[in-house]
């Protein structure tokens, strides 16, 4: 079975500062791999994803991330923050083979505060 | 499109009363799952659908019931309410064609049971 922990409940940064949100899962075989962001009383939005190929994905509001196989991790960064950049995010993880039921397992989130 | 519609937004039940969380997704997804979202635990899976007439149990199914009758629609019913279903509850769609698609969430519905 696949599990996903996200480094720190918390992080607050400054504005204009780099936003680091870190993420390692474990998995038995490569997984798709995704970033949602939730904006307070609302649903969840895909911010990025990384399935096959490029290790170094591009999302929407200037976030990436990187997957490296050999530390397991999918950390979600941002070179400048904006204050509009404030939410909850969550790392997510799913197998190939899960196939047809398309299961994501998410992380605790992050809670990120930007602070002006 | 309207995407995925959940409703009621917010509801407040007794200990013991049953009630059903409405889904529909406009969509054409095969796949429908439903969500619950709690404080420190991020989002598990409750049940999940590949298609009308097909559900399976997620990781966390006790209490919980699903059908779907159709492709558009995928109710999570509550059979005997208690104060550990309070939480707020996400139902998500997907489509098959094209490989791997990003699943697309509803606004949530917030319950509380007392």
């Amino acid at each position: 079975a696949q599990s996903v922990t996200q480094l720190g409940s918390h992080v607050s940064v400054s504005e204009g500062a780099l936003v680091l949100l870190r993420c390692n899962y474990s998995s038995s075989v490569p997984p798709y791999l995704f970033w949602y962001v939730q904006y307070p009383n609302q649903g969840l939005q895909l911010l990025l994803k990384y399935t096959t190929g490029a290790t170094l994905v591009k999302g929407i509001n200037g976030f990436e991330a990187e997957f490296k196989k050999s530390e397991t991790s999918f950390h979600l960064t941002k070179p400048s923050a904006h204050m509009s950049d404030a939410a909850e995010y969550f790392c997510a993880v799913s197998l190939p083979s899960s196939g047809s039921a398309r299961q994501l397992t998410f992380g605790s989130g992050t809670q990120l505060t930007v602070l002006p | 499109n309207a995407g995925v519609t959940q409703t009621p937004k917010f509801q407040v039940l007794k200990t013991g009363q049953s009630m059903t969380l409405q889904c529909a997704q406009d969509m054409n997804h095969e796949y429908m799952s439903w969500y619950r979202q709690d404080p420190g635990m991020g989002l598990r899976l409750i049940h999940y659908s590949v298609g009308a007439g097909i559900t399976d149990q997620g990781e966390v199914p006790n209490g919980y019931n699903v059908s779907r009758s159709t492709t558009e629609d995928f109710p999570l019913r509550l059979l005997s309410a208690a104060p550990s279903q309070t939480s707020v509850y996400f139902c998500a769609s997907s489509s098959k064609r094209g490989g791997y698609n990003e699943q697309f969430f509803g606004p949530g519905t917030r319950l509380t049971v007392l």
